[in-house]
């Protein structure tokens, strides 16, 4: 079945460092990913919707400047969170759907401490 | 109030109870969507609903669009179905995704 990796699934950066998080659709091709982002004992948040080829679409609340993403291909999509703080640790998730609007594939998630 | 309500928060059951979430929402979807999210954090979509009903295994999932309400259903449960359940929509007029808060689910031997 359809498969989406993501990378890493955990790290540790220190405070005002950058960290990219990967999102690779591994057997078919995602016209759209989706990155959202669980903070303990609450359920997922959308972040932003990532088209290919296009600018993502932020919601609202999300800083786009801090949040990067980038759609290069249909199977990769990242998110670069710039300048981390503390409390942008967080759990973050992206998801990938096909043309054909089958059931939405999530990866497993990064974890990331920011110390 | 949240566009997408879970009920119950929290589920205890013993192995082989039938287990009911629910899930309401106030939004006009395009589709909703059942989600299971293990302990370790991965994610899974049990099902993608417009209508009607699917069963898979000894998951079924039920949607009611004129009451805006949706159920998933465990017959046999087991505690390997220990998870948090997320409802999710899709919304049909600006086509954001909305989340419910989850329901925690675990079943005891």
């Amino acid at each position: 079945g359809a498969v989406v990796s993501q990378h890493p699934s955990w790290v540790i950066c220190k405070s005002g460092t950058s960290v990219k998080i990967e999102c690779r659709s591994l057997d078919f091709q995602a016209t759209t990913m989706f990155w959202y982002r669980q903070f303990p004992k609450q359920s997922l948040m959308l972040m932003a919707t990532s088209n290919e080829g296009s600018k993502a679409t932020y919601e609202q609340g999300v800083e786009k400047d801090k949040f990067l993403i980038n759609h290069a291909s249909l199977t990769l999509s990242t998110l670069t969170v710039t300048s981390a703080h503390p409390e942008d640790s967080s759990f973050y998730i992206c998801s990938a759907r096909s043309p054909d609007r089958s059931p939405l594939h999530f990866g497993n998630g990064t974890r990331l401490t920011v110390t | 109030k949240n566009e997408v309500e879970q009920s119950p928060q929290n589920l205890t059951a013993q192995e082989g109870e039938f287990i009911t979430i629910n899930c309401s929402y106030s939004v006009g979807i395009s589709a909703l969507h059942w989600l299971q999210q293990h302990p370790g954090g991965g994610i899974v979509s049990l099902f993608m609903l417009s209508s009607g009903k699917k069963k898979h295994g000894r998951l079924i999932a039920t949607i009611n669009i004129q009451e805006k309400h949706s159920s998933l259903h465990i017959t046999a449960s087991h505690p390997r179905d220990s998870a948090v359940y997320i409802c999710a929509v899709r919304s049909r007029i600006d086509n954001d995704m909305r989340f419910g808060a989850g329901t925690r689910l675990t079943v005891k031997p």
